[in-house]
């Protein structure tokens, strides 16, 4: 498939867990963000990474959250010791360079017990 | 604060009349502006965008038209279908390369057969 595949799916964890969320961005896209979901609220940005640019973590609610991203590849976003407010919908989305179109991935539902 | 404001939760309109979605911004530096589509549990899709150059965009049964002056833009699709039954979300960003969006809180919109 040429989208934006993420997983878990969906993931359910108790207090206090570490987990950790997989994007794989389109082939060719060098920039890759970020969003959360919460129920009944819009997509907040999280963090974006740009090509081998240090990465824009203005939107991280708290230092539990933290995104690596190796290359134009795969990103993987962590948060840990999770609390029941973490739970929510996290979406990935990757944009080709020369665009201004992101497109999403279709998202990990995050459920903290 | 909410930089981006889509004011109406929910909407609901007959198949073959317009749907109108509204979105208000704040943020006088935002100068591009998207409209993306959500299923559930799927990511969201690019529907349309527009930037401040332009105060109207069309494709097909959609447009987006801007107001500047106003800090306002709406999406019109017409003729409604049930299958644009979804929740829409209008998202805006600045011309700071980075394309970081923000996105405003979704329209449930439903279309009735």
């Amino acid at each position: 498939g040429a989208g934006v595949s993420q997983s878990p799916s969906n993931k359910v964890t108790e207090k206090g867990k570490d987990v950790e969320l997989r994007c794989d961005p389109i082939s060719g896209h060098t920039a890759l963000y970020w969003y959360r979901q919460r129920l009944g609220q819009g997509l907040e940005f999280l963090i974006y990474f740009q090509g081998n640019s240090a990465p824009d973590k203005s939107g991280l609610p708290s230092d539990r959250f933290s995104a690596e991203r190796t290359g134009e590849s795969v990103s993987t976003l962590t948060i840990q010791r999770t609390q029941q407010e973490d739970s929510a919908v996290y979406l990935c989305a990757s944009r080709y360079q020369l665009t201004d179109t992101q497109y999403f991935g279709p998202g990990t539902r995050l459920t903290v017990l | 604060d909410q930089q981006v404001k889509q004011n109406s939760p929910s909407l609901s309109v007959q198949e073959g009349r317009i749907s109108i979605l509204n979105c208000d911004y704040t943020n006088s530096m935002f100068d591009y502006f998207l409209w993306y589509k959500k299923y559930p549990a799927e990511g969201p899709t690019f529907l349309i965008s527009i930037s401040s150059i332009k105060d109207k965009n069309e494709d097909g049964r959609f447009t987006v038209f801007l107001n500047k002056s106003a800090k306002h833009l709406s999406l019109h699709i017409v003729p409604s279908q049930p299958g644009d039954s979804a929740v829409y979300f209008c998202a805006a960003s600045s011309a700071s390369g980075t394309y970081k969006y923000i996105f405003g809180t979704g329209t449930r919109l439903k279309v009735l057969a």
